[in-house]
């Protein structure tokens, strides 16, 4: 199996504009996750998809934040109107089915946005 | 509420040395999973090991040990006979086994481990 994948894994952009994130699970693995990492903290979770079903969204997602998983594969992060704020790395993760012995998240390489 | 606390920042080691990383999480959950993570420079986060609360026997994996402590709510990562390629951002993470948001991890501040050659 390939690992979890993001695109792009750097993005540069100007306060007030949008950016878009990718994230491609392992295949067959239906549970979906996003984090936000700032600089020397620990991932903070922000939502989870089951399939196609967003089943969470953490108060840090404010509304200029939208996820989506359309076909229950990949998963898209956007980000509206950015502030500098939201620079920080933004990791994908995903898990099969859940089962005791391979309950586990396994995390992409991240996409490090960084905002002017 | 979870909470997981890594009180080492930062660590530096000579390549050889035995090190231990030290977690300790709170939770009222009588059921929950602890994990550890490595992130090395690149960023991605590399899953090391899941330890069930009702399993309180260590874990060994060539270099790598976990000592689970039900009773202090510790469970701490040793590696024994450190390489530089062991360089990395650790952390430790929790997660519930039942009720409300049993699927996200609640994870620590990270250590960071520094091996000098």
């Amino acid at each position: 199996d390939t690992g979890v994948s993001q695109n792009p894994r750097h993005k540069i952009t100007k306060r007030g504009q949008n950016v878009t994130f990718r994230c491609d699970p392992i295949s067959e693995h239906n549970r979906l996750y996003w984090y936000r990492q700032t600089l020397g903290q620990g991932p903070e979770f922000l939502t989870y998809f089951q399939n196609e079903a967003q089943l969470e969204k953490s108060r840090l997602l404010s509304d200029r934040f939208s996820a989506e998983r359309p076909k229950g594969s990949f998963s898209t992060l956007e980000i509206q109107r950015t502030e500098q704020g939201d620079s920080a790395m933004y990791l994908c993760a995903s898990s099969p089915p859940r089962d005791r012995s391979t309950d586990t998240q396994y995390f992409g390489p991240g996409t490090r946005l960084t905002v002017l | 509420a979870q909470k997981v606390t890594q009180a080492q920042t930062e660590i530096s080691v000579v390549e050889k040395e035995d090190v231990t990383l030290d977690c300790v999480y709170e939770t009222r959950d009588t059921t929950y999973y602890l994990f550890w993570y490595k992130q090395p420079p690149s960023g991605e986060l590399v899953f090391l090991i899941r330890r069930n609360s009702f399993d309180e026997q260590n874990e060994i994996s060539g270099r790598y040990s976990w000592n689970f402590q039900k009773s202090t709510s510790s469970f701490n990562f040793t590696i024994t006979a450190s390489q530089v390629v062991d360089s990395a951002v650790y952390f430790c993470a929790l997660r519930r086994n039942s009720g409300g948001s049993n699927y996200k991890l609640t994870f620590g501040k990270g250590t960071l481990l520094t091996v000098n050659p």
